[in-house]
């Protein structure tokens, strides 16, 4: 069965520091993974798409990294700051189907 | 960038009711998607639709239907509203060639 799962489920952090927040999933014949913030309350918001040919994809301080060998990725976010304070989602899209299969999120808090 | 919109924020509807959430994004984009979001449930998807007038079921169809008249205006229909359809209703709109989702900001419709 392919699942998408995303720890931990919530974080705290102080201001300034550079983080990293995890996926993982089953099966590597991924067609691309996306990466997405959700505020409260709100739609999402895409933030970076990484298809399976490569290995990262970099927006402002965003970094996302993919590894399909150990079924992973990870979304760096350097010098964080109260504004990066939401859930971020990972959802991987197999076999260039229509489904994305979703992560369940990390509730992200940056600390003031 | 690419704008995806929903008709109403907020919705609040009676038992029995027909409710019609419309969603219209102006980038031209062959595939639409209509999920609901729920606390502890994720994102499930309802219906997509890969062209006008085309349809698929997602994963929880029941009770909902859809149409698609017009490339850019994708709506979702609730034949007869129940209070278990209470939920955050969220549209997405993707490209044909790479299956990176946009979203609209949601509906909240509250069913009493």
């Amino acid at each position: 069965k392919q699942e998408v799962t995303q720890i931990p489920a919530a974080l705290s952090v102080p201001e300034g520091e550079n983080l990293v927040l995890n996926c993982s999933f089953t099966d590597s014949a991924i067609y691309n993974l996306q990466w997405f913030r959700q505020d409260p309350g709100k739609g999402l918001t895409s933030l970076l798409l990484i298809q399976s040919s490569q290995r990262e994809q970099t927006s402002g301080r965003l970094n996302a990294s993919l590894d399909k060998s150990s079924g992973r990725s990870t979304l760096y976010i350097a010098a964080s700051q109260p504004g990066d304070s939401a859930t971020y989602l990972c959802a991987v899209n197999w076999d260039s189907n229509y489904q994305l299969i979703w992560g369940a999120g990390t509730k992200l808090i940056i600390k003031p | 960038d690419v704008k995806v919109t929903q008709s109403s924020r907020y919705l609040v509807k009676r038992t029995g009711e027909k409710v019609f959430l419309e969603c219209v994004q102006d980038m031209d984009h062959e595939n639409m998607f209509w999920y609901r979001q729920d606390p502890g449930l994720g994102l499930r998807l309802i219906y997509f639709s890969y062209d006008v007038k085309m349809k698929e079921k997602g994963d929880i169809p029941e009770g909902y239907s859809v149409s698609r008249e017009k490339k850019e205006r994708f709506s979702l229909i609730l034949e007869s509203a129940s209070t278990n359809q209470t939920s955050m209703y969220l549209c997405a709109s993707a490209p044909g060639s790479v299956n990176e989702q946009f979203f609209g900001p949601g509906t909240r419709l509250t069913v009493l």
